[in-house]
Formats: structure tokens, sequence, C-alpha cells
């Protein structure tokens, strides 16, 4: 079964910084693009970039380039989206999801739980 | 304000059918780039519902289908039942931005 297992909910202050987990299992890691989302309380959903874990090629939405840093090590099957210095716009809950088919047409194909982030002072 | 349109509500009585829109441009569904649509239930992660069009995931009742004409798409619901209330988010790729882009989302009620 193709499963995405998320790290569990942070609660931190502006400023801080934080590293939050996407555990990959059930299929070939490598060989899939894998999406960060980001849902703030009552709207919609925003994708913030993608990387494929094969060769760490990562691409930002340019409204998140410089904000956030994505990563992905195959040795552990697990992609990474961390801040050097959280802001209170941070807030939200951040989901990781698998992307099928090529990258300009992909598709979402199976979501982590989510991960709630809380950035307060 | 998000770059796919959907109308922030639809309602539907059971066994009836219920259609919800997303309008883009030519930069993203006028450019020809795939149409996907997610359902998010109250607290859930989004799960997909169509892909590339109108294709289903093996386990999505044949009650939904997608379609997309021109700068626009639809999910059709028929047969609705309790179970389908929920947030539906269709997605595309918009070249303008170079970015994964979603509708702002649409909050199904069965009456």
């Amino acid at each position: 079964e193709v499963q995405l297992v998320q790290s569990g909910a942070e609660e931190k202050k502006p400023g801080e910084s934080l590293k939050i987990s996407c555990k990959a299992s059930g299929y070939n890691f490598p060989n899939y693009w894998i999406a960060w989302v980001r849902q703030k309380p009552g709207r919609g959903l925003e994708c913030l970039g993608i990387i494929s874990p094969g060769d760490s090629d990562t691409r930002y939405s340019p409204s998140f380039q410089g904000q956030v840093t994505i990563s992905a090590d195959k040795s552990v099957t697990t992609a990474y989206m961390q801040w050097k210095s959280l802001k209170a716009s941070d807030n939200g809950i951040y989901f990781c999801a698998r992307m099928t088919g090529v990258t300009t047409t992909g598709w979402f194909d199976t979501w982590g739980q989510g991960t709630q982030v809380t950035v307060s002072s | 304000q998000s770059v796919l349109t959907q109308p922030p509500s639809v309602s539907g009585a059971p066994g009836q059918r219920a259609t919800i829109s997303c309008t883009g441009s030519s930069s993203n569904i006028g450019a020809h780039f795939d149409v996907h649509w997610y359902q998010q239930l109250p607290g859930t992660a989004p799960k997909l519902l169509i892909y590339g069009d109108n294709s289903r995931p093996s386990g999505v009742p044949d009650r939904f289908s997608g379609s997309k004409s021109g700068t626009s798409a639809s999910l059709a619901i028929t047969g609705l039942q309790a179970e389908d209330e929920a947030d539906y988010y269709c997605q595309s790729y918009d070249r303008s931005l170079s970015a994964y882009v979603f509708g702002g989302g649409t909050r199904l009620t069965v009456l």
C-alpha cells in the first residue's frame, strides 16, 4: 500500500526554525515527485513546490521561492520542508503528496495526513 | 484570490445531480493543461477524485465525472448521497506562474 506519513503538529514562536517530514512507503520513492501543499484555516490549497527524490531536482512556486527549503533523503525514503525563520503567516496545515504523471500535467494521487504548524508569540 | 475560480458552495437533494465549475484562463486550462479534482472530507487530507480531465482512480464511483472545454472544467456528481458532503477542489498547471494551481474550493451540501 502506498503511504505517506507526516511528522506531528508543531507549535513555534516567530523567528524559530522548523523542519517537518514526510515518510514514504509502498512504492519506489526515487521515481515519483513529492509536492508540499499548504492549507490555511478556512482557505484553499496552495502548492509550495515539488522535489524529485531521485536527483533532488526541486522546483518552487514563485510565491514561496526563498521562503522554504524542500529536500529529500532517498536512504530513508523521506521528504522534508524547512523554514529558517518562521512568521505568523506560515500558520497552516502542510500536506505532502505524491505526484503521478508528467510534471506539468501531473496529479497528486496519494496524500499525507497533514502537519499542523502553529506560529505564535 | 485563487487562479482557478470555483463557486463557494453548491447544494442538492439526495439522488439529484450537482455540478461544480472551475474557470481558468489561457495560461492554464485554456493552454490544454490537464485538470484534476480532489474531495476533502472535514478534518481529513484531500483525496484524488478525477485525473486527466475525466479519468477516475480505482475505487471512485462512476457517479463522479469530469469534463473540460476551453478555459473551464466541470465536476458532475449524480445520485447525490449524504457521504458526498465535502469540499471539492480543481487543480491544474499555470505556465505563466510556473506553478501548480488550485481552485478556491466548493462546499457541497446534500440537503
